[in-house]
């Protein structure tokens, strides 16, 4: 099976843009997740989609938002960007209590 | 609330050494426990995870875990590490019941000298 991926890899935005990012889990898994990874504050749960209802939600601000289609694609979105947001987010899929993560997006805001 | 946490930010070792990595959970229920390593300019990979059952369990690469429940802790082990191993380490924690939401330690930067 194809692992999870993620597009696109590599992003560069300025502040006060709002970027999407993409996540296509392992065939057959129906839980998505999300999280954000930064050298100081390591990885961070941001949101869980189960059969495109959010199950789960981390301690980030609204301006982080997800949604996951009906074939278990998710998206993430980040409005009004803050220099802070730079971080790789991570995208994990799971069928049972196993996550597979994908090679993640590097996001850079400047 | 779940938390993880690793004793070590950064180790070195020299090759053939052997390598133990503390981890401690704190939390009261069941929990699914994982090691994930990090290879250089790689993503995320499972090296282990236990849900029940035999408390020692083994990994891919040579390394093995043990899960003391009374210590809430599960320690990461390999005989003898290689070059190769040089990594971040992650311990990760969920509640049973809810796989899809994973605690994470800080990571553990594994450097072995050839």
């Amino acid at each position: 099976k194809a692992g999870v991926t993620q597009t696109p890899r590599y992003l560069i935005k300025t502040r006060g843009q709002q970027v999407t990012l993409s996540c296509s889990p392992i065939s057959g898994h129906r839980s998505v997740s999300w999280y954000q990874q930064t050298p100081g504050q390591g990885l961070q749960f941001l949101f869980e989609y189960f059969s495109e209802t959010q199950r789960n939600k981390g301690n980030f601000p609204g301006r982080f938002s997800g949604r996951q289609f009906s074939n278990s694609r998710s998206e993430m979105n980040v409005s009004t960007l803050e220099l802070g947001d730079s971080a790789l987010y991570l995208c994990a899929s799971s069928q049972g209590e196993t996550q597979y993560f994908g090679p993640g997006t590097r996001l850079l805001v400047l | 609330a779940q938390s993880v946490s690793q004793h070590n930010h950064h180790v070195i070792l020299s090759e053939a050494a052997s390598l133990e990595l503390g981890c401690n959970y704190s939390y009261g229920g069941t929990v699914n426990l994982f090691w994930y390593v990090q290879y250089p300019g790689q993503h995320l990979q499972l090296l282990l995870k236990y849900f029940s059952g035999d408390p020692l369990v083994k990994g891919i690469k040579g390394f093995e875990a043990e899960f003391i429940k009374s210590k809430f802790s599960f320690n990461l082990r390999k005989p003898s590490v290689q070059w190769s191993d040089t990594a971040e380490y992650f311990c990760a924690v969920n509640a049973g019941h809810n796989a899809g939401k994973s605690t994470f330690g800080d990571g553990t930067t594994l450097t072995v000298k050839p």
